[in-house]
């Protein structure tokens, strides 16, 4: 099983829809939660991290879940330059690395 | 935010070379860094941890002969892939903490990738 594990997609979505993804890490362990976002053939890029008592960040909200082990991103009005591959990423307790999802495609269409 | 620079972004060499990549971080120091490959549709999978001063820890699986880091000073670390074979191509994506930062992990700040063609 991964540690990280998420959807892969591809979601399509018509602008201006609500989108949401999960992810599921096995790591009770888990201290640290991302949201990266990654273009194609680009670097991941931080979208945000991920609180307890969840978070805001204009038109994207992230939550945790610790006692099931998720993490969940939410984008109200999807924009075309949404469009991307959302990576979900762990940190664990005695590793300075991080873990990463393998990633959900979101395709945002006119 | 922090800037971290990768060189170069693309290289296509002939199997048998040897490549070396550089990871600068650019605005701060960096005691640790991590290099990270990511073949298509696939996630990032990371290869080692390059501390400064000291040797790299690899990952399982992740060849130390064969993948060669040096981390020589606060803000450079070199990933060196000897005898390159095609399997080798693959995007190779380098990270930093910021020295000082403390907790488990923290936010990382990512170069713009090396993308490695094998011949």
């Amino acid at each position: 099983r991964k540690e990280v594990e998420q959807d892969p997609g591809p979601f399509n979505v018509p602008e201006g829809a609500t989108v949401a993804f999960n992810c599921t890490y096995s790591n009770s362990a888990s201290q640290s939660f991302f949201w990266y976002r990654q273009d194609c053939r680009k670097e991941p890029k931080l979208l945000m991290s991920v609180y307890s008592s969840g978070n805001e960040d204009g038109r994207f909200t992230a939550q945790l879940n610790r006692a099931s082990q998720y993490i969940s991103l939410l984008i109200r009005d999807s924009k075309l330059s949404d469009s991307a591959t959302y990576l979900c990423v762990v940190g664990y307790t005695g590793r300075r690395a991080l873990t990463f999802g393998s990633g959900t495609r979101l395709q945002v269409q006119p | 935010g922090a800037v971290v620079s990768q060189h170069p972004s693309r290289v296509i060499c002939k199997s048998g070379t040897s490549v070396k990549i550089e990871c600068r971080s650019l605005d701060f120091q960096a005691t640790t860094m991590f290099w990270y490959r990511q073949f298509p549709k696939q996630s990032l999978m990371l290869m080692a941890t390059s501390n400064e001063g000291s040797k790299a820890t690899y990952e399982q699986g992740v060849e130390k002969d064969k993948f060669l880091i040096n981390h020589a000073s606060l803000t450079l670390s070199t990933l060196t892939v000897t005898s390159a074979h095609p399997e080798d191509s693959s995007f190779y994506i380098c990270s930093a903490r910021e020295t000082g930062l403390a907790g488990v992990s923290d936010t990382q700040y990512f170069g713009p990738g090396t993308r490695l063609t094998v011949l």
